[in-house]
């Protein structure tokens, strides 16, 4: 839907372990973003990358690391080291430095 | 960094009349601005976008002004539906030294409900 997938759409973990969540797009776009959303708050940025095998960090990095392996992937993992992991986690991607944001449909991370 | 403010948090109105949000931003340097709508649980997307070369631009029933000067723009939705109903959020980012229009600050967000 839309040329980026994000999967699982809900995940569930015990607190201590790490997770990895996947998004994938198919629209050749050259820079992928990772967001988090807070129940009644905006999108705040984790990650970046503009081409493959570089990547910088957002605004909340800390507790999250993530590869740009390939153009069309890239994947996020919330380590054991994320204080509140418990969120709604959104990819997005974009054709070029001037074209505007697509975002994946999200996955709902719950850690228990 | 950049810090992007959006008023109010809830706006109830009836069908028919017209909706504003309103979003402020810190960075003058920003020069793209878009806004998303976001349904319950599902991706945002994007309604509108201005940069800051232009003032004010339309689609359809959506527009969106920008004030450089005073560093703020606003969505404005005439002759709102019910399904209008939904998560706003406004967004600021700079195209410069390589960043692109994907580096986001969001807003707080804005939950409009037309009400039939």
């Amino acid at each position: 839907d839309g040329g980026i997938t994000q999967s699982p759409k809900y995940l569930f973990r015990k607190e201590g372990q790490n997770v990895t969540l996947s998004c994938e797009q198919n629209l050749n776009h050259d820079a992928m973003y990772w967001y988090r959303q807070d129940p009644g708050q905006g999108l705040r940025l984790i990650y970046y990358s503009q081409i493959v095998n570089d990547f910088q960090k957002g605004d909340i990095a800390e507790g999250y690391s993530v590869s740009r392996e390939k153009k069309e992937s890239f994947p996020l993992t919330v380590t054991s080291a994320q204080k509140n992991p418990t969120a709604f986690y959104l990819c997005a991607s974009t054709l070029s430095p001037r074209t505007e944001a697509f975002f994946g449909q999200g996955t709902r991370l719950t850690v228990v | 960094g950049e810090n992007v403010e959006q008023h109010p948090s809830t706006l109830s109105v009836q069908e028919g009349d017209s909706a504003v949000i309103k979003c402020t931003y810190s960075d003058s340097a920003s020069n793209y601005f878009p806004w998303y709508k976001q349904e319950l649980g599902k991706r945002p997307q994007l309604i509108i976008d201005i940069r800051s070369n232009v003032g004010e631009k339309k689609d359809q029933r959506i527009a969106v002004t920008l004030n450089k000067t005073a560093k703020h723009f606003s969505l404005h939705i005439t002759e709102t539906q019910p399904e209008d109903s939904a998560v706003y959020f406004c967004a600021a980012s700079l195209h410069a030294g390589g960043t692109s229009y994907g580096k986001l600050t969001f807003g707080q967000g804005t939950i409009l409900t037309v009400h039939p």
